[in-house]
């Protein structure tokens, strides 16, 4: 699976939009975008992926580059409750490739 | 549906002994998983299984076994428990082709 790059830690005030950036340089044509975010020491929860189109949810936006090489987790309206690790995963689409998890973002969403 | 359940919550093992670890989840999934999270740093993989009968080796899988012999269960067992092994165990469950995995919310296991 290809590596991913994110910076340690990001500060975000609350109600303005979060941005995490992640870097997968080496990604292939098949594989996937994944995003994760861990709270406090919860287990980690599924937030959103996608393969090269954007993507929405209820809980973020995706933006993938053109050239799928960085992507961009929007976290619209900051609240108090995002604060988490936040974990950008790449990997193949097919029921037997585990996830691979680096070390992260911590986004600190500020008052 | 409870979802991904993990037992004990915390445990306190001495060096040499062992124990079981226990993961159930209630949704029918496929693949199940285990990790471990050291203290400031992301999840490792230690053991993996794609469904009953079948499991796999992850990233730091010395010291631990696994069996997969229901859907339900995946327990994770450590042999001769050392310091090292001190952690936050994490297991995972996800319908295979579906992207979301779910997770339990940790096994804290202190061996001193």
């Amino acid at each position: 699976d290809a590596k991913t790059t994110q910076p340690p830690s990001m500060d975000c005030a609350e109600g303005r939009a979060a941005n995490l950036p992640c870097n997968h340089s080496t990604i292939s044509g098949n594989e996937y975008v994944y995003w994760y975010r861990q709270i406090h020491s919860q287990g980690p929860q599924y937030i959103i992926h996608g393969l090269k189109n954007n993507e929405t949810n209820e809980m973020a936006s995706l933006i993938i580059t053109e050239d799928r090489k960085s992507s961009t987790l929007i976290l619209p309206h900051a609240t108090l409750r995002d604060t988490a690790v936040y974990y950008c995963i790449v990997r193949l689409y097919s029921g037997n490739t585990p996830l691979v998890f680096g070390k992260g973002t911590r986004l600190s969403v500020i008052a | 549906n409870a979802g991904v359940t993990q037992t004990p919550k915390f445990q306190v093992l001495k060096t040499g002994q062992s124990m079981t670890l226990q993961c159930a989840q209630d949704m029918n999934h496929e693949y199940m998983s285990w990790y471990r999270q050291d203290p400031g740093m992301g999840l490792r993989l230690i053991h993996y299984s794609v469904g009953a009968g079948i499991t796999d080796q992850g990233e730091v899988p010395n010291g631990y076994n696994v069996s997969r012999s229901t859907t339900e269960d995946f327990p994770l067992r450590l042999l001769s428990a050392a310091p090292s092994q001190t952690s936050v165990y994490f297991c995972a469950s996800r319908r295979t082709g579906d992207a979301e995995a779910f997770f339990g919310q940790g096994t804290r296991l202190t061996v001193v």
